[in-house]
């Protein structure tokens, strides 16, 4: 079975503060992604990596960066926390071509006061 | 207009009933399908994906429009464990862009 593992499940976090996500999958998937969840708007995608060092903006990626030094381990940061990333944040991974289906983690509820 | 289009519910049904939800989507280069559910603060799961022929997997039964662009999926026979959000999945590429879109989510109760 794929195991997406996700640094934290709940995070806790001040205004201005700059914030790590970490995620980590053991399967050698190539494609690796960042979401936020939130009530009524689904899971919007904030960036994601199809390749080490390869990163793309998804939908959302305002206020975030991400980093991709090794395979298995994709990174979500908050340059500056504000409290409207408040949210669950949801890692996923999948294999090379692009439609194949995604494995998630745990997620991650941020609150950032 | 959303990408990937999905009655909120709930659809509150009883035990043993039969549900069937549809998805729609917009962009009529899509080319797969989906599946996730989602239990209440957990991340979501693949539950199936779609084929072009329809498939099947126990008491879920997926199906494909490509002409009326929506995918429905059925559950038969509805468990109390069936209750969860369940959310369609949509893949496309084209020339510089590749996405994959998830919808908001139905929510399903399924009562005793």
């Amino acid at each position: 079975d794929v195991k997406v593992t996700q640094s934290s499940r709940y995070l806790v976090k001040r205004t201005g503060e700059k914030v790590f996500l970490e995620c980590v999958q053991d399967m050698d998937h190539e494609n690796m992604f960042w979401y936020r969840q939130d009530p009524g708007l689904g899971l919007r995608l904030i960036y994601f990596s199809y390749d080490v060092k390869m990163k793309e903006k998804g939908d959302i990626p305002e206020g975030y960066s991400v980093s991709r030094e090794k395979k298995e381990r994709f990174s979500l940061i908050l340059e500056s926390a504000s409290t409207n990333q408040t949210s669950m944040y949801l890692c996923a991974s999948s294999l090379g071509a692009s439609n194949q289906p995604q494995h998630f983690g745990d997620g991650t509820r941020l609150s950032i006061l | 207009r959303k990408e990937v289009e999905q009655d909120p519910g709930p659809f509150n049904v009883p035990e043993g009933a039969t549900v069937a939800f549809n998805c729609t989507y917009s962009n009529s280069a899509s080319q797969s399908f989906f599946w996730y559910r989602q239990d209440c603060r957990k991340e979501p799961k693949l539950l199936m994906s779609v084929y072009s022929s329809g498939n099947e997997d126990g008491r879920f039964t997926a199906q494909l429009n490509r002409a009326s662009q929506y995918i429905s999926l059925l559950i038969r026979d509805s468990k109390l464990s069936d209750s969860a959000t369940y959310l369609c999945v949509v893949f496309f590429m084209d020339t510089g862009r590749r996405a994959l879109t998830f919808g908001s989510g139905t929510r399903l109760q399924v009562q005793p």
